[in-house]
Formats: C-alpha cells, sequence, structure tokens
C-alpha cells in the first residue's frame, strides 16, 4: 500500500523559511516523479512543483519560483519543500503526491505575523 | 497555462438519482503520446483528495461502477449514476498533459 507521510508545516512569520517533507513508503520511491500541491483554506488545489524520479527535472507554479525549492532523497524514500520568503498568500495545507494517484494526508502551513 | 472550468459548481443531488459534471479545458488534452490526461479526484470533507478516473473513462482501483468518465479533447463530463450519501464531496477535473497541472474550480455534489 503506498503510503506518504508529510511533515515541517507550521506558523511562520512573513519572510521566514520552512522545510517540508514527505516519506514514501510502498512503492519503488526512485522510479517515479512526485509532486507538491497545497490548498489554500476553503479553496481549490493548485499544483506548486514537480521533480522528477531522479530528481534531475524540477518545474515550479509561477507564482513560487525562486522561492520554493523541491528536492529528493531516493535512498532514503524522502521528498522534501524548501520555502524560503513565506507570504501570507503561501498560507494553505500542502499535500505531497505521487502522480494524481496517490496523496498524503498534507502538513498546514499558517504564514502570519 | 490551460484552464479548467467546471459546471455546476453546486449540485444537490437526490439520493438514487443521477448526476453530471462537466469539464472543459481552454486547449485541447490530447498530449504527444496520444493520451488524454484529464483525471477526476474527490475530496471528501476534511480528507486528502482521492483520484476515481485518470487518462478520462479509466477508473481507479476500488471506485464503484457508478462512476464513468467520458468526452475528449476539451470536453469532458463525470457521471454519477444512483447517488449514494457516500458520494458526498468536492469533485475535481484535473489536467496532466502540460505542466502546469491544473484543476477545476470545483464542484460541491451535496444530498437533497
Amino acid at each position: 500500500e503506498v503510503q506518504l507521510v508529510e511533515s515541517g508545516g507550521g506558523l511562520v512569520q512573513p519572510g521566514g523559511s520552512l522545510r517540508l517533507s514527505c516519506a514514501a513508503s510502498g512503492f519503488v520511491f526512485s522510479s517515479y516523479s512526485m509532486y507538491w500541491v497545497r490548498q489554500a483554506p476553503g479553496k481549490g488545489l493548485v499544483w506548486v512543483s514537480h521533480i522528477s524520479a531522479d530528481g534531475s527535472v524540477t518545474d515550479y507554479a509561477d507564482s513560487v519560483k525562486g522561492r520554493f525549492t523541491i528536492s529528493r532523497d531516493n535512498a532514503k524514500n524522502t521528498l522534501f519543500l524548501q520555502l524560503n520568503s513565506l507570504r501570507v498568500e503561501d498560507t494553505a495545507v500542502y499535500y505531497c503526491a505521487k502522480g494524481s494517484d496517490s496523496w498524503g494526508q498534507g502538513t498546514l502551513v499558517t504564514v502570519s505575523s | 497555462d490551460v484552464v479548467m472550468t467546471q459546471s455546476p459548481l453546486s449540485l444537490p443531488v437526490t439520493l438514487g438519482q443521477s448526476a453530471s459534471i462537466s469539464c472543459r479545458s481552454s486547449q485541447s488534452l490530447v498530449s504527444s503520446d496520444g493520451n488524454t490526461y484529464l483525471m477526476w479526484l474527490r475530496q471528501r470533507p476534511g480528507q486528502s483528495p482521492r483520484r476515481l478516473i485518470y487518462i478520462v473513462s479509466n477508473r481507479d482501483s476500488g471506485v464503484p461502477d457508478r462512476f464513468s468518465g467520458s468526452g475528449s479533447g476539451t470536453d469532458f463530463t463525470l457521471t454519477l449514476s444512483r447517488v449514494e450519501a457516500e458520494d458526498v464531496g468536492v469533485y475535481y477535473c484535473m489536467q496532466a498533459t502540460y505542466w502546469p497541472h491544473t484543476f477545476g474550480q470545483g464542484t460541491i455534489l451535496e444530498i437533497k
């Protein structure tokens, strides 16, 4: 069974940083592209970032380009998202996803002073 | 970015009746490999999204055959027959043909 468990969310001030992690199990992690998707309170889903299976290719939504960095450790079956220069509008639940077929439970990031 | 437009945004349904959700994309979702990467997901209150349908019409494992997807190019439909109480939630279409992948606004299905 595929399991994706996010961690690292919390309350941070505008301009601050956080590092999200996603521990994966139940599949061959190193064979799959991985994604981060976010959902602001009461709003819809938005793709944030993508990383290829070997980590050589990354993509970002325009809204986070230059501020967020996706990475992965295939030896530890873990996906990361480094969030820098956080803004109030980055407040959301951040989901780790294996394609569109498997999702974690999400971790809440709140950016507020 | 490809814009995904769903209708209706709110869908009250009587138990046992059928329901349909429309999804239109701002450009064709046919990929260079010939597949059309249009998916349907449902998000129940307080839960993560769950994919129901992939590549237009293929049901994911464990999804009842009451759910069916259809369409091509830019016009797609999710149909639920014999709606049950457990079908309540927000339904999203999404395209994975182009980056960034994009979602529709979501359709709230509720029981009358």
